[in-house]
């Protein structure tokens, strides 16, 4: 594998599950990021990891829950969602958080998510 | 505001120029960026400058900057079916670590 991969690419879930969203990074990166991407509207960045420490929860929800336990992998862990949410979550890496000022980042290829 | 405005949506025909704009908010942005979203894939880094530069060319991509007006263009030349996408530029922000503002993006369709 080569690149940002995640898993599943489509979920479909009730508003009472539970369920995760994984992706991993084959790049070498220590950062990483979580963004939401609806229809008609900018993306949303949700969370920054930056060697593995969080940097970043941009006012989300408490129903999303990140977590990195290390520098190739990013979960979204999803409980008690609501059909607003139903939308694409993509992650993406970059090399490291822009310290210098550039900051290219490599996105996963997203999680399509339909909330009922 | 956080605010990076792009018009909708593009359709030119193949063999023809397409300028993409966009109009950002922050005058201190060190790097602006466009990416490229293909149908079920993640956006895909296209090209970057530089904000002391005003021009970038990199093969048929054009990208002009105006700082004053905050306004930043893409221009690709000889368009062809392939470059139907979405185009998104981003400014980007220091709060701390380079946080990527993306706009809204550019549905661009190349018809033959």
């Amino acid at each position: 594998e080569t690149g940002v991969t995640q898993t599943p690419r489509h979920l479909v879930m009730g508003m009472t599950n539970k369920k995760s969203l994984k992706c991993e990074q084959h790049l070498g990166h220590n950062a990483m990021y979580w963004y939401k991407q609806s229809a008609k509207k900018p993306l949303e960045l949700m969370f920054v990891y930056s060697l593995e420490e969080r940097v970043e929860n941009n006012s989300v929800p408490s129903r999303f829950s990140p977590e990195c336990p290390n520098s190739s992998h990013l979960f979204l862990h999803l409980h008690t969602l609501q059909p607003e949410d139903s939308a694409l979550y993509l992650c993406a890496s970059s090399q490291d958080s822009g310290t210098r000022g550039y900051n290219e980042q490599f996105f996963g290829p997203g999680t399509r998510l339909t909330v009922l | 505001g956080e605010d990076v405005e792009q018009s909708l949506f593009l359709s030119v025909r193949e063999g023809d120029s397409s300028v993409i704009n966009c109009t950002y908010t922050d005058s201190s942005s060190t790097y602006l960026y466009w990416y490229k979203q293909e149908p079920g894939a993640g956006l895909q880094l296209l090209t970057y400058i530089f904000s002391n530069m005003d021009m970038k060319q990199d093969q048929r991509l054009t990208v002009l900057l105006n700082k004053k007006d905050k306004h930043l263009s893409l221009r690709i030349a000889d368009t062809q079916t392939g470059d139907s996408a979405i185009y998104f530029c981003a400014e980007s922000l220091n709060t701390g670590f380079q946080k990527l503002v993306f706009g809204t993006g550019t549905r661009l369709l190349v018809s033959p």
